[in-house]
């Protein structure tokens, strides 16, 4: 079974504030993927990576960076939190393009 | 670019009537993966059915779909509606192409007694 953890599952930030949520796979898998979700809306790509020590920008990659330094992890980075950024975050990994493996998902909060 | 179309937002059903979710999608490559998430509440999404066969129908958990690459559709079905089925649905695309994969908006479906 494939296993994608992320940390923290919950966190409360401040404006102007620096977060950093990441994200551990042990499946081995290439592609790795960060979204965020609002409520009651669907998911969005923040940023990607399909190798170690490179990462794409996704769909709305503003506001975020991404660091994939091993293959196992990859971590988004919100260098100055702003209240827009509240929402719940997931992590997944793929091999390949095939089925993705989604992580309990990270709620933030920015006050 | 590629993208994926989910035409309902939100579809409310009464149990035991039959579910049809619509998925389109638009690619220039010839050979995409489609496939549908399931997202019940508080909990993550997970994969329902995939295809990347023409025309074959693909079923799991009572669902089931066909990928119509002639139209470009992968529509979600399932026969009778249960309770359970309540969930947020997504439609997804991945092709080498592009390298990535394409989330719809997600369709709510909310079934009632």
């Amino acid at each position: 079974e494939a296993a994608v953890t992320q940390s923290p599952r919950s966190k409360v930030a401040v404006t102007g504030g620096k977060v950093t949520l990441s994200c551990h796979q042990t499946n081995n898998h290439d592609y790795m993927y960060w979204y965020r979700q609002d409520t009651g809306h669907g998911l969005r790509l923040i940023h990607y990576s399909y190798v170690a020590d490179s990462t794409e920008k996704g769909d709305i990659p503003d506001g975020y960076k991404a660091s994939r330094p091993s293959q196992e992890n990859f971590s988004l980075i919100l260098e100055l939190a702003s209240l827009s950024q509240t929402a719940v975050y997931f992590c997944a990994s793929t091999r390949g393009l095939g089925e993705q493996y989604f992580g309990p998902g990270t709620r933030l909060t920015v006050l | 670019g590629d993208s994926v179309t989910q035409t309902e937002g939100l579809v409310t059903l009464t149990e035991g009537l039959p579910v049809m979710l619509n998925c389109t999608y638009q690619t220039i490559y010839s050979n995409p993966f489609l496939f549908w998430y399931v997202q019940h509440l508080n909990e993550s999404p997970r994969l329902l059915l995939k295809s990347f066969t023409d025309n074959k129908r693909t079923e799991h958990q009572g669902f089931h779909a066909t990928l119509h690459k002639s139209s470009s559709s992968f529509h979600l079905q399932k026969s009778s509606a249960q309770l359970s089925d309540s969930a947020l649905y997504y439609c997804a695309l991945s092709d080498r192409g592009n390298n990535r994969i394409f989330f719809g908006d997600g369709t709510q479906l909310v079934v009632k007694p």
